[in-house]
């Protein structure tokens, strides 16, 4: 079945600077990749998501870009705020089969 | 804006009991879907159901089963309960559940504790 792997699984920076995430995926036929923000206790939230006939997508400071023939894709967030502070879950999903999978989470802390 | 909602919030159960989960999709959706998130890792699928009927089914155990009713509600049970069974149960609704582009929308979750 489908896996898909993130890193880093913590990542600090400074207010302001970017933060970076990156999602590798097994199966090639996935073509829907979301992104989840999910803050303390709160239920995850959809931030951006992409397909695979895109390569790129950006919504203000948030941005996924992919590549399909790696097999990967990536979550850019520039000029971070503290309220980006949150653990940031990718996913994909194969036609057909109506599931998401998720990876493990990258816990993004933005320091003031 | 009424969201997905989940009851309870919180559960404590002991080994070998059994728990109904329930939740509520938006107005209009009719596709529920299940997962389970332990502490520290991402959601794992468990279910889909639309139109009442079960869609899709993860890698789990016949102890977890589930039904949507006739209002696209949705209940999750687990009989039998396990210490590994304690985790954050997130429902998730959707307009038909099957496509890119048809946005799962997460309930605030179930916390399990099995002890």
């Amino acid at each position: 079945g489908e896996n898909v792997e993130q890193h880093p699984s913590t990542l600090s920076v400074q207010e302001g600077d970017s933060a970076v995430i990156k999602c590798t995926y097994s199966d090639s036929a996935s073509n829907y990749f979301p992104w989840y923000k999910q803050e303390l206790g709160k239920r995850p939230q959809l931030i951006i998501d992409i397909r695979s006939n895109v390569g790129e997508k950006k919504d203000q400071r948030i941005a996924v870009t992919l590549n399909k023939t790696a097999k990967h894709f990536s979550l850019h967030i520039t000029e971070t705020q503290p309220e980006d502070s949150a653990v940031y879950f990718c996913a994909a999903s194969i036609p057909g089969r109506r599931a998401l999978t998720f990876g493990s989470g990258t816990r993004l802390q933005v320091q003031p | 804006d009424a969201g997905v909602t989940q009851s309870p919030t919180h559960l404590i159960k002991t080994r070998g009991q059994q728990v109904t989960l329930r939740c509520s999709p938006i107005s209009g959706h009719k596709s529920v879907s299940w997962y389970q998130q332990v502490l520290g890792q991402g959601p794992q699928f468990i279910f889909q159901y639309y139109e009442k009927e079960e869609r899709g089914r993860g890698n789990f155990p016949d102890r977890f089963s589930a039904r949507q009713f006739p209002n696209y509600s949705s209940e999750l049970n687990v009989n039998a309960l396990l210490l590994g069974d304690s985790a954050l149960y997130l429902c998730a609704s959707s307009l038909a559940g099957a496509g890119p582009g048809d946005i799962q929308y997460f309930g605030a979750g179930t916390r399990l504790s099995v002890l």
